[in-house]
């Protein structure tokens, strides 16, 4: 089975710090996206990668940045933390044309 | 509009009911997913289909290419099933990335 490790299940870090938020998967997979999920605006893609060094915006990359030294891992970056970026983050992985699989995620609180 | 549209958005159910979530999308697509989430959960890969119809213990989920639409059925429901459907496609423009185009999902409570 594909395995999609979150670091963090439960994440609180205060305005203005920089935060890190780890994904690995052990599929040797492409592809890998970072999302946040908010009530009433479902899953919204911040960014993904689809090779090492790889990286392209989604849809609401501002205040975020990602990393993809090796093909297992992908980072998501809070630069400075703030308050509006109190969500749940999930990643995922898939392979071109297959199924996508999903981590746990990751509910980070910003106070 | 949204190019993914699931309903309904809410659906109560008793024990035991045969339960139908739908989605309809307005682009052209490469495959279609139905996810599961269950409250404070992580997600879950149900089905990814391009054609026809597949099953999977109690669920059942079909696609009509022409028709731009998709369903998701649960037979002989189950409290355990209670929990939020997501319909997703894979678009067939941008490349083969599987960035995902999602529905707003259908949050499913079923009552014993």
């Amino acid at each position: 089975d594909v395995k999609v490790t979150q670091s963090s299940r439960y994440l609180v870090k205060r305005t203005g710090e920089k935060v890190f938020l780890e994904c690995v998967q052990d599929m040797d997979h492409e592809n890998m996206f970072w999302y946040r999920q908010d009530p009433g605006l479902g899953l919204r893609l911040i960014y993904f990668s689809y090779d090492v060094k790889m990286k392209e915006k989604g849809d609401i990359p501002e205040g975020y940045s990602v990393s993809r030294e090796k093909k297992e891992r992908f980072s998501l970056i809070l630069e400075s933390a703030s308050t509006n970026q109190t969500s749940m983050y999930l990643c995922a992985s898939s392979l071109e044309y297959s199924a996508v699989h999903f981590g746990d995620g990751t509910r980070l609180s910003i106070l | 509009k949204n190019e993914v549209e699931q309903s309904p958005q809410n659906l109560t159910a008793q024990e035991g009911e045969f339960i139908t979530i739908n989605c309809s999308y307005s682009v052209g697509i490469s495959a279609l997913h139905w996810l599961q989430q269950h409250p404070g959960g992580g997600i879950v890969s149900l089905f990814m289909l391009s054609s026809g119809k597949k099953k999977h213990g109690r669920l059942i989920a079909t696609i009509n290419i022409q028709e731009k639409h998709s369903s998701l059925h649960i037979t002989a429901s189950h409290p355990r099933d209670s929990a939020v459907y997501i319909c997703a496609v894979s678009p067939n423009y941008g490349g083969a990335t599987n960035k995902l185009i999602f529905g707003t999902g259908t949050l499913l409570a079923v009552q014993p």
